[in-house]
């Protein structure tokens, strides 16, 4: 079984539907990411979870939300989605002190939005 | 500001040979590190390799190597022996002291037999 998990996979919405995106992970880390990708601009961070409790806006928030429900489980929320929120969201994880200067990030298989 | 460059939007390689995959980085933190992922058609994200900004020696994991020239801030993709199943999207990405990863625009790599 995959060790981050994302569900759906894929989803086609309106314009104003309240869509979630789940994400769950069974490699134990503290640390859990949400990145957007679109075409020719890499991947983009929405936002970031160090534990349970902490919760942070990362470079393209507006929009979005976020619920870190359990140490294995972050989801995103599009309140009223449109159509320039179309692109494919992964979530992503990584420990917590491995003693390197930057801890590996190990992403979910993604799920490709479209908002019509 | 943070940044990564990577200014080869495709390239082209044939099976077998060697390829470098350009990436630059534009930071003023001491502490940092370097990550290449591939993204095959199919999606997904796959880590390749590290670099620490400390480290001594270029990184190194089977057929990649990371070439880190500090001074020049640049930390190219190797990929030695090319296969077919390398063709994807290879990606350059840079995290500071939070660990939040900043992404280059990629580059698209093909290899034919």
């Amino acid at each position: 079984d995959a060790d981050v998990t994302q569900t759906p996979r894929n989803r086609i919405t309106k314009t104003g539907k309240r869509i979630m995106l789940e994400c769950s992970q069974t490699k134990g880390h503290d640390r859990m990411y949400w990145y957007r990708q679109d075409p020719g601009l890499g991947l983009r961070l929405i936002y970031y979870s160090f534990d349970v409790k902490d919760i942070n806006k990362g470079e393209i928030s507006d929009g979005y939300s976020v619920s870190r429900q359990a140490q294995a489980k972050f989801s995103l929320s599009l309140e009223s989605a449109i159509p320039n929120q179309t692109a494919l969201y992964f979530c992503a994880t990584s420990d917590l002190g491995t003693g390197l200067l930057a801890d590996t990030q190990y992403f979910g298989p993604g799920t490709r939005l479209t908002v019509l | 500001a943070q940044k990564i460059t990577q200014t080869q939007p495709g390239m082209f390689v044939q099976e077998k040979e060697a390829v470098t995959l350009d990436c630059t980085y534009d930071t003023s933190d001491p502490s940092y590190g370097l990550f290449w992922y591939k993204q095959p058609s199919s999606g997904e994200m796959i880590f390749l390799i590290y670099q620490g900004s400390y480290d001594q020696q270029n990184a190194t994991e089977g057929r990649y190597s990371l070439n880190f020239q500090k001074a020049r801030k640049s930390a190219n993709l190797v990929i030695s022996a090319s296969q077919l199943g390398d063709s994807a999207m290879y990606f350059c990405a840079m995290a500071l002291n939070t660990d939040k990863l900043i992404f280059g625009t990629g580059t698209r790599l093909q290899v034919f037999p």
